[in-house]
């Protein structure tokens, strides 16, 4: 069945980076996008961005240009989301989803919750 | 920058029927924006149900249907059940990029 199995959650100090995991199973990796979403404490729903690891096509979210990387290893079935910079307002679960290739989404990683704090 | 707008809260009683809508401060929402609907309860992960403004995914209740309303995605839901009260999201996709809606709290009492 498909999974998706993100990181455990972390703890940052302002400034600093953190780089989020999800692991995908059940399915061929390649053929799907996976989407970043996150959401801070109480607060709905915010797309980061996307990426494509049969093209390498990736497109962020204009919010998080030139803070955020999408990265992964096809080897693994992984992806990774790194974010840069890190603020007390960036403290939020973030999720991975996978994109069924018909402008949807299907399943989606548990959400690892990251915390920005002093 | 796109801002997709929501109801933030609705009460319904078991049983009715209650739309939700989500709007686009850039005019009509079409269906070349492709609405999507997500429910998600407290501690959960989101939940996918409609996409393509109407299409169900193999898990959508058949009580929850989507449509184009008046300029604006709706998500229709027919015969409330308690399991219903959640929070619901809409999202649209514009030039390359998603944009949630704010979400609604929909209660059932």
């Amino acid at each position: 069945q498909v999974q998706l199995v993100q990181s455990g959650a972390e703890v940052k100090k302002p400034g600093a980076s953190v780089k989020v995991s999800c692991k995908a199973s059940g399915y061929t990796f390649t053929g799907y996008y996976i989407h970043w979403v996150r959401q801070a404490p109480g607060q709905g729903l915010e797309w980061m961005g996307w990426i494509n690891p049969k093209s390498g096509g990736i497109n962020y979210g204009q919010k998080f240009h030139g803070r955020v990387t999408m990265t992964w290893d096809t080897s693994i079935s992984t992806a990774y989301m790194e974010l840069n910079r890190l603020r007390s307002n960036d403290t939020a679960v973030y999720y991975c989803a996978r994109d069924t290739g018909d402008m949807a989404t299907d399943y989606w990683g548990q959400g690892t919750l990251v915390t920005v704090s002093s | 920058q796109t801002v997709v707008t929501q109801e933030p809260s609705l009460t319904v009683s078991p049983g009715g029927t209650v739309t939700l809508t989500c709007a686009s401060n850039t005019g009509a929402v079409t269906s070349g924006s492709y609405p999507n609907w997500f429910q998600q309860k407290p501690g959960q992960t989101p939940r996918a149900l409609i996409y393509s403004t109407s299409k169900k995914h193999s898990w959508t209740p058949a009580r929850f249907s989507g449509s184009l309303l008046g300029g604006k995605a709706a998500l229709t839901l027919s015969g409330v059940q308690p399991e219903d009260e959640a929070e619901y999201y809409c999202l649209l996709y514009y030039r390359g990029a998603w944009v949630f809606g704010g979400g609604t709290k929909l209660t059932v009492l």
